[in-house]
């Protein structure tokens, strides 16, 4: 089965500040993975996602996140936090549930504070 | 176009009681997924619908737990002889096409339930 960890549940920063989110996968075949995050009291909104086409990808609000498979990793970054990223952060695997078709196993969460 | 929708967005009961919470996916997605989202255990899969059949569900926590799909649309999650450890944030999520591992799933706000 794969699997995801995100090392530091907790991750402070200041206002424009680089954010670094880590993510390190477990896959036995070629992983897609997913970077959502969850704003207070919502659901989860996806921020980018790696499918093979370009190990950097770039997604929503100024985060992109490069896939490197000698590392296993997944790693989540923006080069200039804002206080509107303050949120929790997901990095997620598919995982088969039967031929054709996948769940999603998701890693414990990050949750991101922005200092002013 | 509309998101995926949920009801009730909070919920409070009293231990032994049943629950149904009700899933709206978006207009046209064949994938539906129901996951938990707790303290304890961080987001898990519940079950996988294609159109209106659940061809695993070994996610379900346990036969207190089970899910219906009608019409290829709406989904009802039941809990029944709900216990305090039930208490967590259902979300819903729905795919456009069969669950493919690169699809994106799109999450519903969720239903807040908390078992006294």
């Amino acid at each position: 089965a794969q699997s995801v960890t995100q090392l530091g549940s907790h991750v402070s920063v200041s206002e424009g500040a680089l954010v670094l989110l880590r993510c390190n996968y477990s896959s036995s075949v070629p992983p897609y993975l997913f970077w959502y995050v969850q704003y207070p009291n919502q659901g989860l909104q996806l921020l980018l996602k790696y499918t093979s086409a370009a190990t950097l990808v770039k997604g929503i609000n100024g985060f992109e996140a490069e896939f490197k498979k000698s590392e296993t990793s997944f790693h989540l970054t923006k080069p200039s936090a804002h206080m509107s990223d303050a949120a929790e952060y997901f990095c997620a695997v598919s995982d088969r549930i039967i031929q054709g078709a996948q769940k999603l196993v998701f890693g414990q969460g990050t949750r991101l504070t922005i200092n002013p | 176009g509309a998101g995926v929708s949920q009801s009730p967005s909070n919920k409070v009961t009293e231990k032994g009681k049943d629950v149904e919470l009700r899933c709206d996916p978006i207009s046209g997605h064949t994938a539906l997924y129901w996951y938990r989202q707790s303290l304890g255990q961080g987001l898990e899969f519940l079950i996988y619908f294609q159109g209106n059949s659940a061809p695993d569900k070994s996610g379900l926590p346990s036969d207190r737990f089970s899910a219906e799909r009608t019409g290829g649309s709406v989904s009802t999650l039941t809990i029944q002889r709900t216990q305090q450890e039930d208490s967590a944030v259902y979300l819903c999520a729905s795919s456009p096409d069969s669950g493919r591992a690169w699809e994106t799933q799109y999450f519903g706000p969720g239903t807040r339930l908390l078992v006294l």
